[in-house]
């Protein structure tokens, strides 16, 4: 069966800091691969999509960037974090389009 | 811009009770509707509706597809505290090399025992 791993659980960063989210997929191969925001009061907002390793595309303009260096790692990225960063970031991953997402459990990122 | 709508956002009932959760849409390219259940982190899938399968069923849940009037219902009868959640619409679309999913705010549901 297919798992997918988040981490860190829970992070705690200062303004202007970098940061860098970890997910990866076990049990599948050449999944499409989705970093997710959801922010207090807002819907699940799709910030970056990947249908391969190297194939990055970005939904929303922001101070964050992905990049896919394995076929089951997806990495979501920032060098100077905002405060307006705040949030639940969830990465999921689906066979292919048209395919039910699944997601991992998620990360609680505070910006200070 | 693509919309999706759920209502209502808030819901308390008694265990035992039917409730009825509603998700509106107005999207181009209206490709598939998911219904998820998001208790402490990941949210978990539940169903997918599309053209060709408007009506699903699972256990106490189930959930129909109105593409007429662009929107969908989940059901879930004999509810138990355990089905407290928040309940995720979304909606996903066809071409324009977008794959993700565009997600209502959800409904927080709340079952007292």
């Amino acid at each position: 069966s297919q798992t997918i791993h988040q981490w860190p659980a829970t992070l705690v960063q200062p303004v202007g800091s970098p940061l860098s989210l970890e997910c990866t997929v076990e049990g599948t191969s050449n999944p499409n691969l989705y970093w997710y925001r959801q922010a207090a009061g807002r819907g699940l907002q799709l910030l970056f999509y990947s249908v391969g390793i190297g194939q990055i595309s970005s939904e929303v303009p922001q101070n964050l960037s992905a990049s896919r260096p394995q076929d089951r790692q997806f990495i979501l990225s920032s060098k100077k974090l905002l405060l307006s960063d705040s949030g639940f970031y969830l990465c999921a991953w689906s066979r292919m389009e048209n395919q039910p997402q699944h997601f991992g459990d998620g990360t609680r990122l505070s910006i200070l | 811009e693509d919309k999706v709508v759920q209502s209502p956002l808030s819901l308390v009932v008694h265990e035992g009770d039917t409730v009825t959760l509603n998700c509106s849409y107005e999207v181009t390219n209206f490709r598939s509707l998911l219904w998820y259940k998001q208790e402490k982190k990941a949210p978990t899938f539940l169903f997918m509706l599309t053209s060709s399968g408007i009506e699903k069923k699972s256990g106490r849940l189930s959930s129909i597809l109105d593409k007429k009037e662009l929107s969908s219902i989940l059901n879930i009868t004999a509810t138990q505290t355990g089905d407290s959640a928040i309940y995720l619409c979304a909606v996903g679309l066809s071409g324009g090399g977008a794959d993700g999913l565009t997600f209502g705010k959800g409904t927080h549901l709340i079952i007292q025992p």
